[in-house]
């Protein structure tokens, strides 16, 4: 199974700062990656897909990058409503796998 | 409105069986693969199963394998798991998900989730 790992597994930012999580592979997985966002009690909802795409209704602060095996999620002006968990999923290969997830807070 | 709704969690015994459904509205299930994923508490997101838009091929995660059992009826625009032998391991949220191919088959995300149904092993 390819294994995903996520850094940092927390951060905590202010308002306007420019945040980044990556998400490395243990195999290659070109560009078969998407990133969730994840609020508490809430189901996740779809940010990025196929590394870079920003998926419909999607604020335009949220941008994806990568290929291979390392991956990176960037919110460039971070907003109170930015709080949440954020997961990265490989799809190159069945078991999908997930990243064990950032909880990003707002300072 | 484009929605997934699950139903069927609840408490169960340990070695007991269990099925959940995901109801499909404002959409037709038969164009995409399906997702079952789930969430123990406090826990990340594990990836469970899948099963192809005409129901003729399915996999599963190693943990689940050969006690999960997905399924969907297109006419009906449903899809279910029926659990056997559960164990306190399965304690969990279980969300179904539409898969969105990211550009090459069976390389989804995931698009449409539901809320989700808890489903508690417990004696």
């Amino acid at each position: 199974d390819i294994q995903m790992t996520q850094s940092p597994s927390s951060v905590s930012a202010s308002v306007g700062d420019r945040v980044t999580i990556t998400c490395r592979a243990s195999q290659g997985i070109s560009t078969w990656l998407a990133w969730y966002q994840q609020k508490p009690g809430k189901a996740p909802k779809l940010l990025i897909y196929a590394a870079s795409s920003l998926q419909g209704g999607v604020p335009s602060r949220f941008s994806g990058s990568g290929s291979g095996t390392d991956f990176t999620l960037t919110i460039s002006s971070l907003q109170s409503e930015d709080s949440a968990t954020y997961y990265c999923q490989q799809a190159n290969s069945f078991p999908n796998t997930f990243g064990q997830g950032t909880k990003l807070e707002i300072k | 409105q484009v929605q997934l709704v699950e139903s069927g969690g609840g408490v169960v015994q340990p070695g007991r069986s269990q099925r959940l459904s995901c109801a499909a509205t404002g959409f037709t299930i038969s164009d995409a693969a399906m997702y079952w994923v789930r969430q123990a508490p406090g826990k990340g997101l594990e990836w469970v199963a899948v099963i192809s838009y005409d129901g003729s091929r399915k996999y599963y995660a190693d943990a689940v394998k050969g006690r999960l059992i997905i399924s969907r009826d297109n006419s009906k625009n449903t899809l279910s798991l029926q659990m056997n032998s559960l164990g306190v391991e399965d304690t969990a949220m279980y969300y179904c998900a539409r898969g969105v191919a990211m550009g090459s088959a069976w390389s989804d995300a995931f698009d449409i989730w539901g809320q989700g149904t808890m489903v508690t092993v417990s004696s």
